[in-house]
């Protein structure tokens, strides 16, 4: 159980295109899931909080209109990066949070690797 | 805000051998999760361990929560434990993981 997916898992783009990532639970309902943005050979750094039915909450240095997010059921959160410029590319990684009493775990989807030419 | 620390930073192993990987993080916290990322970049959630000790087959991980860290044991280690291990503490009311910088574990035959 707990399972998430992300699509694309790899995605080349041009320079000024919008490229949209899909995060998804499979098994399991989120009000809560997460982006997070990964460098080479670096830790995760998160970028956004998305919750069903709100507008993200995005951290610190991280552009709203450049990185859209959409939460738009308890299954699916997209994150869309609009006017990818080279500066872009790199390691996106979603998570779902799993809420229960006392418990609040996040499981991770396998990543999307965006390269923008 | 918190801060997470882990160590080694990388950590060179024979295969069978045991390891000790360690989590300090500076304020009380809610909840901890280790996780290992492997080759491909996915994250395997390992342990959901805010205090205590568990256990997973070659796997245990202990968590002093007043004294802000946390271990995780590798016993009898193999190949496929190769990738980065990271612990991620969450601080409570912010839902928040503040990832540690990580170990890179490369186990040899």
């Amino acid at each position: 159980g707990a399972v998430v997916s992300q699509h694309p898992s790899r995605v080349i783009c041009k320079s000024g295109t919008s490229v949209k990532i899909e995060c998804r639970s499979l098994d399991f309902q989120a009000t809560t899931m997460f982006w997070y943005r990964q460098f080479p050979k670096k830790s995760l750094m998160l970028m956004a909080t998305s919750n069903e039915g709100s507008k993200a909450t995005y951290e610190q240095g991280v552009e709203k209109d450049k990185f859209l997010i959409n939460h738009a059921s308890l299954t699916l959160s997209t994150l869309t990066v609009t006017s990818a410029h080279p500066e872009d590319s790199s390691f996106y990684i979603c998570s779902a949070a799993l809420a229960g009493a006392r418990i609040y775990e996040q499981f991770f989807g396998p990543g999307t690797r965006l390269t923008v030419l | 805000g918190i801060q997470v620390e882990q160590s080694p930073p990388d950590l060179i192993l024979q295969e069978g051998a045991n390891s000790t990987l360690r989590c300090n993080f500076s304020d009380s916290v809610n909840n901890l999760q280790w996780f290992h990322q492997n080759p491909w970049g996915q994250l395997i959630n390992l342990f959901y361990i805010p205090s205590g000790t568990k256990q997973n087959g070659r796997l245990s991980a202990t968590t002093v929560a007043t004294e802000r860290y946390s271990l995780l044991y590798i016993s009898s280690s193999q190949t496929t434990d190769s990738g980065v291990y990271f612990c991620a503490v969450e601080r409570g009311g912010y839902n928040k993981l503040i990832f540690g910088a990580g170990t890179r574990l490369a186990v040899h035959p």
